[in-house]
């Protein structure tokens, strides 16, 4: 059975930086591509970004409220997927879910990490 | 870059009445491989998504058959024949043909029992 288990979240500044973890297992994490998805309280969802398994190539790409402060990383030694996020803005505030993808779509999901910012 | 409308946005239904949601997007969702890439997801109060239906029409495993998709090019339909109490939530569609932008998400409806 498929488990991402997301960590890292919490009350930070405007400003501010934090970096996501996602623990992933009952699956073969090294071949997996793997994304974030965000919520806003109340909200719809947002793609965030994602990450290819390294041998596809290891490429990461980014949504509208990803590119240039948000930064998607694994290790796949540890089976975990990081979301780093610099120069957090209100607007960041949300509860950002680990996904894993397939047939071009986010598919299992995490139960999410909130991210709050606020001063 | 490619916009998914939802409609209607909310939709409240009799127990065991059917349900349609109806998803559109401003540009055609086939790719140049000649698969068309809409998902349905559901989300219930309090929980994380889950995928419903990959590339229009494709059940995951575990989903009722009750639930099925379709259409193509720009108009895609979400079927429930029969909706039950465990259906409520809010339903989101997204598209993952074109990229840029990525994968880009209805605004969601919201399933109420009337």
């Amino acid at each position: 059975e498929v488990h991402l288990v997301e960590s890292g979240g919490g009350l930070v500044k405007p400003g501010g930086s934090l970096r996501l973890s996602c623990v992933a297992s009952g699956f073969s994490f090294s071949n997996a591509w793997m994304g974030w998805v965000r919520q806003a309280p109340g909200k719809g969802l947002e793609w965030v970004g994602r990450i290819k398994s390294k041998v596809d190539g290891g490429a990461t790409e980014y949504g509208a409220p990803g590119k240039g402060r948000f930064t998607v990383s694994r290790d796949d030694s540890r089976n975990t997927l990081y979301l780093q996020i610099k120069s957090l803005k209100t607007e960041d505030t949300a509860v950002y879910f680990c996904t894993t993808e397939a047939n071009w779509s986010p598919w299992d999901w995490g139960q999410g990490t909130l991210v709050i910012v606020s001063s | 870059d490619v916009v998914m409308t939802q409609s209607p946005l909310s939709l409240p239904v009799t127990l065991g009445q059917p349900a349609s949601i109806s998803c559109r997007s401003s540009q055609s969702l086939v790719y140049s491989d000649g698969n068309t890439y809409l998902t349905w997801f559901h989300q219930r109060p309090g929980q994380s998504p889950r995928r419903l239906i990959y590339k229009v029409s494709e059940r995951d495993s575990g989903v009722p058959d009750r639930f099925s998709g379709s259409g193509s090019g720009t108009d895609f339909t979400l079927r429930i024949s029969r909706v039950e109490a465990e259906d409520v939530g809010v339903y989101y569609c997204m598209q993952g043909t074109h990229w840029p932008p990525g994968y880009t998400f209805g605004q969601g409806t919201k399933l109420e029992i009337k």
